[in-house]
């Protein structure tokens, strides 16, 4: 696998439950990022680790949210009591040693009805 | 914090015709420059980058100007084809040791008519 993956690519869910996706970054990356992108707008930072180490997270991050990524590997980004303004795409980078390696997944759009 | 400004939010030309994209940077210290092409429902894919080494950068029908004095940077596609109808995102970054964030423009919508 050469790309970053993310699972499920689509996700319906009724306010009020949570949600879980996952990030697979290029296996030699060290550095791994997720955005939020809602329609007609750019990609947004939410929150960036460097191996295990959450290291910045944006004021986006409300306490409905969290991130981790255990072993420095995959990471997984959940969202607790879905809202209908959490409904957007998010997306996953990752970034190895110079600047034009950053890659980013297919995203996960989430609709909450 | 570095904010990046895009416009035009849409651009519509005819085949064959030149589009430019135009964005500018608040924050100086910015050194790495990519530009993004996203067809609907599909990731960002990078299409060119520039450091701010570096004055003006092409590929093929694409190029990229940056003027660091003035913190614009410029898409530029000439000969369009329909398959270039997407939207176009710049971004702005500091690349050092740190954080590595994008910060991404607001988009523009290319239209490319046959």
């Amino acid at each position: 696998d050469t790309g970053v993956s993310q699972d499920p690519r689509h996700k319906i869910t009724k306010r009020g439950q949570n949600v879980t996706f996952r990030c697979d970054p290029i296996s030699e990356h060290n550095r791994l990022y997720w955005y939020r992108q809602t329609l007609g707008q750019g990609p947004e930072f939410l929150t960036y680790f460097q191996n295990e180490a959450q290291l910045e997270k944006s004021r986006l991050l409300s306490d409905r949210f969290s991130a981790e990524r255990p072993k420095g590997s995959f990471s997984t980004l959940e969202i607790q009591r879905t809202e209908q303004g959490d409904s957007a795409m998010y997306l996953c980078a990752s970034l190895g040693g110079d600047v034009d390696g950053y890659t980013f997944g297919s995203g996960t759009r989430l609709t909450v009805v | 914090g570095e904010n990046v400004e895009q416009h035009p939010s849409t651009l519509s030309v005819q085949e064959g015709d030149s589009a430019v994209i135009k964005c500018t940077y608040s924050d100086s210290a910015s050194n790495y420059f990519p530009w993004y092409k996203q067809e609907l429902g599909k990731r960002p894919q990078l299409i060119i980058d520039i450091r701010s080494n570096v004055g003006e950068k092409k590929d093929q029908r694409i190029a990229v100007t940056l003027n660091k004095t003035a913190k614009h940077f410029s898409l530029h596609i000439t000969e369009t084809q329909p398959e270039d109808s997407a939207v176009y995102f710049c971004a702005a970054i500091l690349f050092s040791g740190g954080y590595n964030k994008l910060i991404f423009g607001a988009g523009t919508r290319l239209a490319v008519h046959p």
